[in-house]
C-alpha cells in the first residue's frame, strides 16, 4: 500500500544521545516534511525539503538535522537529544510545496 | 506573523451538527485544509477549499470560507461517535514551503 512509513514507532532514549528518525515515502513526492505535536501546541514545522537535494528550516529546527538524497527518504537526526525534545514527530509529504500533505503514522519519543 | 487560530474544544450530542471555527492571517494560500486525527494515529485529510470559493459541501460535511474575514468553518451534520477526534485546519505558510496548522479542535461527541 503506497504511503508514509515512519520508524520506529516509539522510541526512549537517555540523554544526550543521537537519535535518527526515518521516514520514507514511496508517492514520489517531492515534498516532505518534519512535524511534531505537542500538547497545547498543536503541529510546529522543524524542517522541510521540497525536493530532493534541497533543505529548509522550519520554526522549530534548533536541535534537529535533515537529509534529503533522494526523492524517497527524509531522515531526521537529533544529534545529542534533551528532554524539551519529548513529543510525537509526523513525518508528511506532499505533490507540491505546501499543497495537500499526507501524513505517517508518528514516532512517539521519550527523552529521559 | 502567519497563524491559525482554532477553538480547542467542542462537545455535541450525535445526531446533533458540529461547527468548527479557524481564523487565519495569511490570505495567500490556494487552498484551506481540514485534517482529522484519531487517537494514536496520523493526520488525515478530510477536505478542502479552493481560496476563490465561498462553500464546499461534501456529504455531511460543509465548508465555508469568508475571505474576507479569513475565517473557515467545517460543519458535520449527524455528528456520530465515530466523529470524536482532533480537527486541524491548515494552511500554506508565507513562503509557500509547507502547510501551517492550528493547535487542534477537539470534538467529543456523546451518545
Amino acid at each position: 500500500i503506497a504511503g508514509i512509513t515512519q520508524a520506529p514507532t516509539s522510541q526512549i532514549l537517555a540523554a544526550g544521545r543521537r537519535m535518527t528518525l526515518r521516514c520514507t515515502q514511496d508517492m514520489r513526492h517531492n515534498a516532505m516534511y518534519w512535524y511534531r505535536q505537542d500538547l497545547g501546541l498543536g503541529l510546529r514545522l522543524i524542517h522541510y525539503s521540497n525536493t530532493a537535494g534541497t533543505t529548509g528550516k522550519g520554526e522549530v529546527p534548533d536541535g534537529y538535522s535533515v537529509s534529503r538524497a533522494n526523492t524517497d527518504d527524509f531522515p531526521l537526526t537529533l544529534a545529542s537529544a534533551v528532554p524539551s525534545q519529548t513529543s510525537v514527530y509526523f513525518c508528511a509529504s506532499s505533490m507540491g510545496e505546501a499543497t495537500e500533505a499526507f501524513f505517517g503514522q508518528g514516532t512517539r519519543l521519550t527523552v529521559v | 506573523g502567519e497563524d491559525v487560530e482554532q477553538s480547542l474544544f467542542l462537545s455535541v450530542r450525535e445526531g446533533d451538527s458540529s461547527v468548527i471555527n479557524c481564523t487565519y492571517t495569511d490570505s495567500s494560500s490556494t487552498y484551506l485544509y481540514w485534517y482529522k486525527q484519531e487517537p494514536g494515529a496520523g493526520l488525515q485529510l478530510l477536505t478542502y477549499i479552493f481560496s476563490n470559493m465561498d462553500m464546499k459541501q461534501d456529504q455531511r460535511l460543509t465548508v465555508l470560507l469568508n475571505k474576507k474575514d479569513k475565517h473557515l468553518s467545517l460543519r458535520i451534520a449527524d455528528t456520530q461517535t465515530g466523529d470524536s477526534a482532533i480537527y486541524f485546519c491548515a494552511e500554506s505558510n508565507q513562503a509557500g514551503t509547507a502547510l501551517i496548522f492550528g493547535k487542534g479542535t477537539t470534538l467529543s461527541v456523546s451518545s
